[in-house]
């Protein structure tokens, strides 16, 4: 049973562009969101993250969309720059200081 | 600030050995986690400890897997009688015992 679920699988973008990804959940008691950047080699990175009591969230060019309702997210990256190609992963808790449950990954390709 | 630190970052073991992989959590974070990844599985957690005390296991398998954390600036993962299908990046996290949770590079296990 997947319960986080991320499409596309991999993006690719121009430079400038803005990349989005997708995300969806299915058990109602998540209430973090957290969004991950990782390059090769390298651990996942604590990137941009949302509680389920806020709509959006933004901080430089990533903005989170949260839809309670629907159960879904989105990471919009604006400004898309070359350095921001790497693997995207979108995870959920319920409760702080709890197990992340993450999705699949979005592997994002930015052209110059 | 050093972040979570991971040792050995790469590990080769034949089958039937036994792997003991370390982390240091982020000076003050009481939290740490214990994460697996592969191509086929993608990010699973396994354990998770707080204060010391072991809080969750539920992603550990039965067999030949054991973690410990015998003070606040170490832990460690054991995997007794290594499989090939043990082969993975094993990822440690800390956390402040709140939502966000940053990881360590990670240790690179391969399993001949």
């Amino acid at each position: 049973q997947q319960q986080v679920r991320q499409s596309p699988q991999s993006l690719t973008v121009w430079e400038g562009e803005t990349a989005i990804l997708n995300c969806s959940y299915e058990n109602s008691a998540f209430d973090y969101f957290p969004w991950y950047q990782q390059f090769p080699g390298e651990g996942p990175a604590l990137l941009i993250s949302i509680l389920s009591v806020s709509n959006k969230k933004e901080d430089g060019r990533f903005t989170i969309f949260f839809n309670k309702r629907e159960k879904k997210l989105s990471l919009h990256i604006a400004d898309s720059q070359p350095g921001d190609s790497a693997t995207y992963f979108c995870a959920a808790s319920a409760g702080f200081a709890s197990a992340l449950t993450f999705g699949s990954g979005t592997k994002v390709i930015v052209l110059p | 600030n050093a972040g979570v630190i991971q040792t050995p970052r790469h590990k080769v073991t034949g089958k039937g050995q036994e792997a003991t992989l370390w982390c240091e959590p982020i000076s003050g974070h009481s939290a740490v986690f214990w994460y697996r990844q592969t191509i086929v599985q993608g990010l699973e957690f396994l354990t998770y400890f707080r204060n010391q005390a072991p809080i969750d296991d539920s992603g550990m398998p039965k067999e030949r897997f054991s973690a410990q954390m015998p003070n606040q600036s170490h832990s460690t993962l054991k995997i007794q009688s290594t499989q090939p299908q043990d082969s993975a990046v094993y990822l440690c996290a800390s956390s402040l015992v709140a939502y966000e949770q940053y990881f360590g590079p990670g240790t690179r296990l391969t399993v001949l």
